[in-house]
């Protein structure tokens, strides 16, 4: 069981990044899937949720401009950054919940690393 | 939106000291709690969900309890591939929210 993030870099403020978190050993379908993200020297953010059935749920923070899909043939989950401001600039995790629950992640990936600055 | 405040934010503790860090809601959550584990560099590692439960593989001196507001993460014998930094989450209300952590180092 393994997730791996990509898709991380440095863009400037107002653009657009998406980010991609590979699956392996289960099914994203499956199971609800988190991304957390950490500031630098900060603590850890929830982000956003998308249930097995497809759903999604948002931090107020990123709402409006975050968006959340996947790719069941791929078995990739994607977070789809707009409008990206420099408190954006984090360590994005992608992480797998126990089954059908909002908590807690029990496999997380190690990371994308997004900057923005002007 | 739920805040979850940790105490103590940081402590110094020796290789076989009990290490309590409580966890306390603005408003009452259950059982819906975790805590994880979290070393410089690498993610988040699970260690207790609903308040008390032990992940598997993590070691039996790593204990929580608690319900409603209040929680706790003890320690039994602090050893030296714990210190760490500490966060509780909880996920019984979107938004879904992390304590500040607590950064446990050595004595």
């Amino acid at each position: 069981v393994q997730l791996v993030e990509s898709g991380g870099g440095l863009v400037q403020p107002g653009e657009s990044l998406r980010l991609s978190c590979a699956a392996s050993g289960f099914s994203v379908t499956n199971n609800y899937m988190t991304w957390v993200r950490q500031a630098p020297g900060k603590g850890l953010e929830w982000v956003s949720v998308m249930y097995s059935g497809g759903s999604t749920h948002y931090a107020d923070s990123v709402k409006g401009r975050f968006t959340v899909s996947r790719d069941n043939s791929k078995n990739t989950l994607y977070l789809q950054l707009n409008s990206l401001r420099p408190e954006d600039t984090a360590v994005y995790y992608c992480a797998r919940n126990f089954y059908d629950r909002s908590g807690p992640s029990d496999v997380w990936g190690k990371g994308t690393t997004v900057a923005v600055s002007p | 939106a739920i805040q979850l405040t940790q105490s103590p934010s940081s402590l110094s503790a020796s290789v076989g000291d009990r290490v309590t860090i409580t966890c306390r809601a603005s408003q009452g959550i259950s059982s819906a709690l975790a805590w994880y584990q979290q070393k410089p560099g690498k993610a988040p590692k699970l260690l207790i969900y609903d308040a008390s439960r032990l992940e598997s593989g993590v070691p039996s001196r790593f204990s929580g309890s608690g319900s409603g507001t209040d929680f706790s993460l003890t320690i039994s014998s602090l050893q030296p591939e714990d210190f760490a930094t500490y966060y509780c989450q909880q996920f019984n209300n979107y938004p879904l929210s992390f304590g500040g952590g607590t950064k446990v180092e050595i004595k």
